[in-house]
């Protein structure tokens, strides 16, 4: 079965550190991967996506995206967090068979602490 | 600038009064999709236009009902709303045929009392 999952409800850093929110996934075939924002009482944002070549993706707002196929991650980073970073993040992959439907993580809760 | 657009922002309902949501666009695409989206939970998709093909999820109460006029706009229908019906409510849509990843609107807020 297709699967995202974030391991962490909630991330805590402080302004100026690096951060990571975490993802792994589990599809059939070629994973195409995405990341979204979601500020309070707001849609959902598109931060990047994962579709192929370079490992290291980057994207919105300065965030980038790793992805490790042999660990099947795709962890989203920041050199440094800034205090309007926090709000919640989901991961998503494509689903296998379905080009329409994306198959959504939990979400993770990042509060940047001043 | 291209957009998803969802009007209201805010909706309050009475319990069992009919209720519509509106969303358009102006990307241009094919896909529309209409998310429930509870308390900072993931979004749960209710159904999806690949033009005027409709696509229900299997889970989907037959409550909630759906219409794609034309290729800009999207509603989203609720027959008879109950207390467990309140949530954020999110428009989206994608290219069929592009690189997948899916172009949300603000959402609606649904309040039912």
């Amino acid at each position: 079965a297709q699967s995202v999952a974030q391991p962490e409800d909630q991330v805590n850093v402080a302004e100026g550190n690096p951060l990571t929110v975490k993802c792994t996934y589990s599809v059939s075939g070629n994973p195409y991967l995405f990341w979204y924002v979601q500020y309070p009482n707001r849609g959902l944002q598109f931060l990047l996506k994962y579709i192929t070549g370079d490992n290291l993706v980057k994207g919105s707002y300065g965030f980038e995206a790793e992805f490790n196929k042999s660990q099947t991650s795709f962890h989203l980073k920041k050199p440094s967090a800034l205090v309007s970073d926090s709000a919640l993040y989901f991961c998503a992959v494509k689903a296998a068979g379905n080009n329409r439907k994306l198959i959504w993580g939990l979400g993770t809760s990042l509060a940047v602490n001043p | 600038d291209a957009m998803v657009i969802q009007n209201p922002r805010y909706q309050v309902t009475q319990f069992g009064k009919p209720v519509t949501l509106s969303c358009s666009q102006t990307l241009n695409h094919n896909v529309m999709y209409w998310y429930q989206q509870k308390s900072s939970q993931a979004p749960k998709l209710l159904f999806h236009y690949y033009d005027k093909d409709f696509n229900n999820e299997a889970d989907t109460p037959d409550n909630f009902q759906s219409r794609r006029p034309n290729t800009s706009f999207c509603f989203l229908d609720i027959r008879s709303p109950g207390l467990g019906d309140a949530a954020m409510y999110l428009c989206a849509t994608s290219r069929e045929g592009g690189s997948y990843e899916q172009y949300f609107g603000p959402g609606t807020r649904l309040t039912v009392t």
